[in-house]
């Protein structure tokens, strides 16, 4: 696609239950980048994806958030158990570091997540 | 770590200048600038890799102090479309920001006609 697309744009959710936010990367994007953005912070790093190499999870605040890359492409980030700490917005990136380094990453809008 | 960037915050008049500062307590390859609009995502502005060259584009510019561990992004002659959360990345690891980035809490930049 022309942009990175996520979805939903905002998400209302009960403490307790899980969620699932999605990412579509830019097309021939090998690289996908998941951070997490609160009020008045930085952006947070949450997990990388190379391709199909296996993801960089070291970002993950605890082992209630996982995420998948399917065919290389698609992205989603599931919080399960969710807790009103998790309520914030959540960026997926793309980047194609084939092409050199000069290029940076291309963010999508967001996931607005707020847990009540 | 997280790099620090300095001032938080910056209002200026349309015409004036700017300089964002961001420092690292580790050794950088490279370093990102990224600028955010309200309720938006963040834009990519350049990338400055190890070398200190200078880039710009426009009136933004930034430099690159691989010794000490330091960026500055400069904004000549503010237009109100500048005004934005303007956020330095650095490396995770030595990838050039390939394999992630650290962010800064952004600097807030108000231009005021």
């Amino acid at each position: 696609g022309a942009g990175v697309s996520q979805s939903p744009s905002n998400k209302v959710t009960e403490k307790g239950k899980d969620v699932e936010l999605r990412c579509d990367p830019i097309s021939g994007h090998t690289a996908l980048y998941w951070y997490r953005q609160s009020l008045g912070q930085g952006l947070e790093f949450l997990i990388y994806f190379q391709g199909n190499s296996a993801p960089d999870k070291s970002g993950l605040p605890s082992d209630r958030f996982s995420a998948e890359r399917t065919g290389g492409s698609v992205s989603t980030l599931t919080i399960q158990r969710t807790q009103q700490e998790d309520s914030a917005v959540y960026l997926c990136a793309s980047s194609s570091w084939a092409k050199g380094p000069n290029y940076g990453y291309t963010f999508g809008s967001g996931t607005r997540l707020t847990v009540v | 770590q997280q790099p620090v960037q300095s001032p938080q915050a910056v209002i200026l008049r349309e015409g004036e200048d700017a300089v964002i500062n961001c420092s690292s307590s580790k050794a950088l390859y490279s370093v990102h600038w990224y600028r955010q609009k309200h309720g938006e995502a963040p834009v990519f502005l350049m990338i400055l890799l190890k070398g200190g060259e200078q880039k710009g584009h426009d009136k933004i510019s930034a430099s690159f102090n691989e010794k000490k561990q330091q960026s500055s992004l400069y904004l000549t002659a503010s237009q109100l479309s500048y005004s934005g959360t303007y956020f330095c990345g650095t490396d995770r690891y030595s990838g050039g920001g390939a394999d992630g980035l650290t962010f800064g809490k952004g600097t807030h930049l108000i231009i005021q006609p």
